[in-house]
């Protein structure tokens, strides 16, 4: 099994641009999972989905961020406008329930 | 929101010495997880103890559970270099929500 496979790895963007963030989730895994991790704020779930369907969205923190999940192998993570304070590392995680999620390897965004 | 805090946060051994790491929580819950993370990778679910388990053990690891103080700790035996990492507990309340504490860093020196 692939795990769960996050792109891009590493991406340098310009305040203002849109960032998309990807995700494909370990196949048969019915809930996907979107956290950020900072020094300051540690890990946060943003977003989390079951069968597709956005179940909390509480934490993601406003509305420049939108996550979407158009099928079962496939999610993204949207930030239009950029700012300086979204650089983070965004990971995606997937699994069948709460018990043992398994997380990629993270997005590391970097916002000038 | 995060209700995991570990204690302590960072930590120095040598290898062959053990790790001990405690976690303490503010609500109820279903079950509290321990999580690794290497430098620059994702987070690895190392071990899982449910509510109504006090001691659970996974190879060299070994979790304990105390309800009535809402606190749990990770014990690693005879470290590795390899065990280098910070390590995470996170609880499950219920509320279908996974919350994070904000990591001990553990360093093993060879």
């Amino acid at each position: 099994d692939a795990g769960v496979i996050q792109s891009p790895r590493h991406e340098v963007t310009e305040m203002g641009q849109e960032v998309t963030l990807r995700c494909k989730p370990i196949s048969g895994h019915d809930y996907l999972f979107w956290y950020r991790q900072t020094m300051m704020r540690g890990l946060e779930l943003l977003i989390y989905f079951n069968n597709n369907v956005p179940i909390d969205d509480s934490g993601m923190p406003e509305d420049r961020f939108s996550a979407k999940m158009p099928n079962a192998s496939f999610s993204t993570l949207k930030i239009q406008p950029s700012e300086p304070r979204d650089s983070a590392v965004y990971f995606c995680a997937s699994g069948t329930g709460f018990d043992t999620i398994y997380f990629g390897e993270g997005s590391w965004l970097t916002v000038v | 929101s995060q209700q995991g805090e570990e204690d302590p946060q960072a930590l120095s051994i040598q290898e062959g010495e053990n790790a001990t790491m405690n976690c303490s929580y503010k609500t109820s819950i279903n079950n509290l997880q321990w999580y690794r993370q290497n430098s620059g990778r994702g987070l690895v679910h190392l071990i899982l103890i449910r509510s109504n388990e006090r001691e659970k053990h996974s190879g060299r690891l070994r979790v304990t559970l105390d309800t009535s103080k809402k606190s749990s700790s990770l014990l690693i035996t005879a470290s590795r270099a390899a065990d280098t990492a910070s390590y995470f507990c996170a609880t499950d309340d219920g509320n279908n929500r996974l919350a994070f504490g904000k990591g001990n860093q553990v360093v093993v020196i060879p």
